[in-house]
């Protein structure tokens, strides 16, 4: 079964400038998740789909990141304009149904704001 | 509030010895925890799960309990391996939204 593929693995940009990061779920899982995690801190939850519906969106800072999931699939995440403090690695993660106990995560990808 | 609370926040052990990572929660109601595996760059793996009535888990050379009285749990390694070097993250679901909270982690260095 193929993982979680997230794209590109490494990003480096200037403050102020735009960023989008690419994931593509498991097959034939309804659920999926967006999270940033800190250097030395646990995930955090940015957003949550089901299926192309949002479910949870209250932690994703709408001025300057947003999130599609076209036709239920595959989903971006994009930043504009990018802080200093948007450093960190942008995970990816899917489940059948809901519930992140189930949850595949993808490699991530690591966003460098300079 | 939901928090997760996860110590010591690094540990550093020798090749072959044994070592107790420790979570606790306030999660309520609870539904169940997991153990992630999060080796330096890549996503966190699931290492165990489980649900109020269980007390004990094993994969392999890891063992998790569950105190769901104390909202404590523990993940054990056995005879550890340089390859255990990672961080190992503590997540709690709750039973009402499904809502899942996350500890920072604990960072194993396992030096030979």
């Amino acid at each position: 079964e193929a993982g979680v593929a997230q794209s590109p693995r490494y990003k480096i940009i200037e403050k102020r400038q735009s960023v989008a990061f690419w994931c593509n779920p498991i097959s034939g899982h309804a659920t999926l998740y967006w999270y940033q995690q800190i250097l030395g801190q646990g995930p955090k939850l940015l957003i949550q789909f089901q299926n192309n519906g949002v479910v949870d969106d209250s932690q994703l800072p709408k001025d300057r990141f947003s999130a599609e999931r076209l036709k239920g699939v595959d989903s971006t995440l994009k930043i504009q304009p990018a802080k200093l403090e948007d450093s960190a690695v942008y995970l990816c993660a899917s489940s059948p149904r809901g519930g992140v106990s189930e949850a595949f995560f993808g490699q991530g990808t690591r966003l460098t704001v300079v | 509030k939901n928090q997760v609370e996860q110590s010591p926040q690094s540990l550093i052990i020798l090749e072959g010895k044994n070592c107790t990572l420790q979570c606790n929660y306030t999660v309520s109601p609870f539904s169940n925890l997991r153990w992630y595996k999060q080796d330096t760059g890549r996503g966190p793996v699931s290492l165990t799960i489980m649900t109020f009535s269980e007390n004990t888990k094993s994969n392999g050379r890891y063992t998790a309990t569950l105190d769901a009285d104390t909202k404590q749990s523990s993940l054990h390694i056995t005879a550890s391996q340089l390859s255990d070097s990672a961080s190992y993250i503590c997540v709690v679901s709750a039973a009402n939204a499904g809502k899942s909270t996350f500890g920072d982690g604990t960072t194993l260095t396992v030096k030979p």
